[in-house]
């Protein structure tokens, strides 16, 4: 499986955005990167995905890379809501029923 | 209904009992999946069903026993546990897209049971 790099950890104030970078330098071209977070107590929900093309929903906003080999997940206004765990995941097609998390990002949100 | 029901919600069992988890969806989703998740790590995959059939066992021990009775339902039956086997076992499901759009697949994650072995 393709690995993903992500910060351990974040910090931000409430109402600003948020920037969460991860970097797949391994990623082939059927690739498609997915963001899930996790907030305490509770099991991982789906973010948002993409494979080539910057995607939007209500949630968040995916920024790729041109040559695919990092991403930003944006959260436009932080919220204390977004305290979480956020998780960067490849999904390979060739593999399409494992998902495989890596160690991800703790966000913290400041009052 | 966009859920995955997981009962109980905690659980807590001897080493020489046996018990089982429950993991229910009615979304019409054919893959269902057993993560187990230890405090402050990200969960670990343990088991996929796809089309009510075992298609990934990622060499869980045989303490651990799945079992997918229909498209709605995952049982993880466990019996003579450890006490290092204590975390958070969580259900997913989704859709089972064919290639080329495969690696599109989303998955819904229930809430968790919470077990802890004495």
């Amino acid at each position: 499986d393709a690995k993903t790099t992500q910060p351990n950890s974040m910090e931000s104030n409430e109402e600003e955005p948020v920037h969460l970078p991860c970097n797949h330098s391994t990623i082939s071209g059927t690739d498609y990167i997915h963001w899930y977070r996790q907030l305490p107590s509770q099991g991982p929900e789906y973010v948002i995905h993409g494979l080539t093309s910057n995607v939007n929903n209500r949630m968040a906003s995916l920024a790729i890379a041109e040559d695919r080999k990092s991403s930003t997940l944006i959260l436009h206004r932080a919220t204390l809501r977004d305290a979480a765990v956020y998780y960067c995941i490849l999904r390979r097609k060739t593999s399409y029923d494992k998902v495989i998390f890596g160690p991800g990002t703790s966000l913290s949100v400041i009052p | 209904d966009t859920e995955v029901t997981q009962t109980p919600k905690h659980l807590v069992m001897g080493m020489t009992n046996k018990k089982s988890l429950k993991c229910e969806q009615h979304m019409g989703h054919r893959a269902m999946y057993w993560y187990k998740q230890k405090a402050k790590k990200p969960p670990e995959l343990m088991f996929v069903y796809s089309y009510e059939k075992l298609s990934i066992n990622e060499s869980v021990p045989s303490r651990f026993s799945p079992e997918c009775p229909n498209s709605s339902l995952l049982n993880l039956h466990l019996h003579a546990l450890q006490p290092e086997d204590s975390a958070l076992y969580l259900c997913a499901s989704s859709q089972v897209l064919r290639q080329p759009s495969s690696g599109a697949n989303v998955l819904t994650f229930g809430a968790g049971s919470r077990l802890t072995v004495l």
